[in-house]
């Protein structure tokens, strides 16, 4: 029971290529959370889905798409990385959207040059 | 506009004291709050959380207060140990949480 995994733990782009950062919970969980974490700023979320097969905008969700691939997986792309999107990515899960516990995985370190 | 503010960036407490960590928030509208604690490298976990309805919610060495008048809850921790050493984050509820920038606690030995 491995709970959120996210990949790649670290990596290095340069302005205006594309990545795509995975997500997968196996706790059957239905929604699904990208959050970014920025130096002295609370956690401020990307991007949710609810539910399998939705997706909704978050608090910052400029120059980011995600995919809600199945119950299990949800994906978060870059099309085209600024040094602004330079950032610690934190997927989470949890049962709803309500006040339930989200359960994160242990992040990805974005760099931007 | 920080709806939820932890003013203080970082606490030092020596251990088997209480360490209290503080959070404001802005907006009248939030029906629940959570503590989370984050160690380096990993991601948050989910820690305490307190309804608007209630003023304290306790669960062994960790007790959440609400004042709603003042709009600020702080978490204490009695007694502390060496094992909470962490960033805490303060998050309220309304639609989606609102996340503080988190409060980083040392406890001394």
């Amino acid at each position: 029971n491995a709970g959120v995994t996210q990949t790649p733990k670290f990596q290095v782009l340069k302005t205006g290529q594309s990545m795509t950062l995975q997500c997968a919970q196996d706790m059957n969980h239905n929604s699904m959370y990208w959050y970014r974490q920025d130096p002295g700023m609370g956690l401020r979320l990307i991007y949710y889905s609810a539910s399998e097969g939705t997706t909704d905008k978050g608090e910052v969700p400029n120059g980011y798409n995600v995919s809600r691939l199945n119950k299990r997986e949800f994906s978060l792309r870059l099309e085209s990385a600024a040094p602004s999107q330079t950032s610690v990515y934190f997927c989470a899960s949890s049962a709803g959207t309500g006040v339930e516990t989200q359960y994160f995985g242990p992040g990805t370190r974005l760099l931007v040059l | 506009d920080q709806q939820v503010k932890q003013n203080s960036p970082s606490l030092s407490v020596q251990e088997g004291r209480i360490s209290i960590l503080n959070c404001d928030y802005t907006n009248s509208m939030f029906d629940y709050f959570l503590w989370y604690k984050k160690y380096p490298a990993e991601g948050p976990t989910f820690l305490i959380s307190i309804s608007s309805i209630k003023d304290k919610n306790e669960d062994g060495r960790f007790t959440v207060f609400l004042n709603k008048s003042a709009k600020h809850l702080s978490l204490h921790i009695v007694p502390s140990q060496p094992g909470d050493s962490a960033v805490y984050f303060c998050a309220a509820h309304n639609y989606q949480l609102i996340w503080g920038a988190g409060t980083k606690l040392i406890i001394k030995p």
